[in-house]
C-alpha cells in the first residue's frame, strides 16, 4: 500500500518560513506528478501545488506564487514545499497527494493525512 | 475555470437518492474532472476520475456523469458511512481548482 507522510508543520509567525517535507513510499517515486493541497480550518480544499515526476515542471496558485516553492528528491522518495512570507491565510492543513493517470484521466489516488501549519503571532 | 457546486449542504435519509452537481465556468475535458469523498479528520479519498469512472475499490451505487458542462456525482442508495463531504476536481493544464463542496448529511 501507498504511504505518504507529511512533516514540517508548525507554528510560525507571519512574514516567516518553513518546509514540509512528504515522504514517499511502496510506489516508484520518480515515476509520479505529486500536489500540494491545503484545507484552512472548517474550510473547503485548495490546490496549492504540482510538480511534474522529474522536477523540471512546477505549477502554482496564484495565492502562492512568488511565495511558495516545490521541489522533490527523488533519490530521497521525498516531496517539499518551502514556504515564505507566511501570512494568516496560509493557515491550514497541509496534505500531499499522488497523481495518477489512469486510461488518460486524471486523479490523485493517494494523500497524506496532512501536517498543520499555524501562521499566528 | 471556476467550479460551482450544489446544492452546498444536502440532507437526506440513508437508503435514498443522493445528486451532486458541480458546473464549470466554461468547457472542460471530461478526463480532467474528478469526484472526492471527505469525512472529518481524514484526508479526501478519490471516488471518480475522468467524469464517470470509479476509482479502485470505490462501490458501485457511486457513479458519475457530464452533460456539457455540468458533472454529476451520483449515489444511488445512500450507506451510513456516505455521509461526508464531496468536492469536484478539474486537473487543469496549469492550474486546478475545486469546487467549494458539498455536504451531504443525514436528515
Amino acid at each position: 500500500e501507498v504511504y505518504l507522510l507529511e512533516s514540517g508543520g508548525g507554528l510560525v509567525q507571519p512574514g516567516g518560513s518553513l518546509r514540509l517535507s512528504c515522504a514517499a513510499s511502496r510506489f516508484t517515486f520518480s515515476t509520479y506528478a505529486m500536489s500540494w493541497v491545503r484545507q484552512a480550518p472548517g474550510k473547503g480544499l485548495e490546490w496549492v501545488s504540482t510538480i511534474s515526476d522529474s522536477g523540471g515542471r512546477t505549477y502554482y496558485a496564484d495565492s502562492v506564487k512568488g511565495r511558495f516553492t516545490i521541489s522533490r528528491d527523488n533519490s530521497k522518495n521525498t516531496l517539499y514545499l518551502q514556504m515564505s512570507s507566511l501570512r494568516g491565510e496560509d493557515t491550514a492543513v497541509y496534505y500531499c497527494a499522488k497523481d495518477c493517470v489512469l486510461g488518460g484521466s486524471y486523479g490523485s489516488d493517494y494523500w497524506g493525512q496532512g501536517t498543520l501549519v499555524t501562521v499566528s503571532s | 475555470v471556476v467550479l460551482t457546486q450544489s446544492p452546498g449542504t444536502l440532507s437526506l435519509s440513508p437508503g435514498e437518492r443522493a445528486t451532486l452537481s458541480c458546473r464549470a465556468s466554461q468547457s472542460v475535458t471530461s478526463s480532467f474532472l474528478a469526484w472526492y469523498q471527505q469525512k472529518p479528520g481524514q484526508a479526501p479519498r478519490l471516488l471518480i476520475y475522468g467524469a464517470s469512472s470509479r476509482a479502485t475499490g470505490i462501490p458501485d451505487r457511486f457513479s458519475g456523469s457530464v452533460s456539457g458542462t455540468d458533472f454529476t456525482l451520483t449515489i444511488s442508495r445512500l450507506e451510513p458511512e456516505d455521509f461526508a463531504v464531496y468536492y469536484c476536481h478539474h486537473y487543469g493544464s496549469s492550474q486546478r481548482t475545486f469546487g467549494q463542496g458539498t455536504k451531504l448529511e443525514i436528515k
